[in-house]
């Protein structure tokens, strides 16, 4: 079962910044929470992911809350080609390492 | 620089028969996954390749469906006696090890229909 839950839909302006939120609350110390999303019928694309500090690439940003219980991924300029459905994942590593997707979040951008 | 490789993009098979769905690895990847993904449904999980060791195949379905990796590289996901609930796309990913801290990449996956 995956360990994340996100809204199922939001939207967001053109041009304004898209405020993801993921619960992972069971998250353990060495797991990684990572980000990545699908347009439509393309195979998902990797974002960014970050352990317990905040972190930014070219893409977004992760801003990860202290409790590491809870993060949102933030697209600071969003434009109609980020509509797409994004998730959250926390990577679990036993005894192997299983991307377990959740059911994501629909991000519609309206112009 | 070529990234996951999957072919056929699309097959459409009758009922009953077997199928096989390839995916080529970004070269040096050491990890492999398949995943399922149904109209308008998230990913599931199917198995999982690393490196030379037994792979966890906790997410197949049924004993239909089996997939192997030869020489560390390209992947075969088989289905045999296709059902109508089989038809999906079918993702593959590879990441170039088994630290947390390594992103996997996705090929566009072969979508599937029974008929």
């Amino acid at each position: 079962d995956a360990k994340t839950t996100q809204p199922p839909s939001m939207d967001c302006a053109e041009g304004r910044a898209a405020n993801l939120p993921c619960n992972h609350s069971t998250i353990s110390g060495n797991e990684y929470v990572y980000w990545y999303r699908q347009i439509h019928s393309q195979g998902p694309q990797y974002i960014i992911h970050g352990l317990k500090n905040n972190e930014t690439n070219e893409m977004a940003s992760l801003i990860i809350t202290e409790d590491r219980k809870s993060s949102t991924l933030i697209l600071p300029h969003a434009t109609l080609r980020d509509t797409a459905v994004y998730y959250c994942i926390v990577r679990v590593v036993d005894n192997t390492d299983k991307l377990i997707f959740g059911t994501g979040t629909r991000l519609q951008v309206f112009p | 620089g070529a990234g996951v490789s999957q072919s056929p993009s699309n097959k459409v098979t009758e009922k009953g028969k077997d199928v096989e769905l390839r995916c080529d690895p970004i070269s040096g990847h050491t990890a492999l996954y398949w995943y399922r993904q149904s109209l308008g449904q998230g990913l599931e999980f199917l198995i999982y390749f690393q490196g030379n060791s037994a792979p966890d195949k906790s997410g197949l379905p049924s004993d239909r469906f089996s997939a192997e990796r030869t020489g560390g590289s390209v992947s075969t996901l088989t289905i045999q006696r296709t059902q109508q609930e089989d038809s999906a796309v079918y993702l593959c990913a590879s990441s170039d090890d088994m630290t947390v801290n390594t992103e996997a990449f996705f090929g566009q996956g072969t979508r599937l229909t029974v008929v």
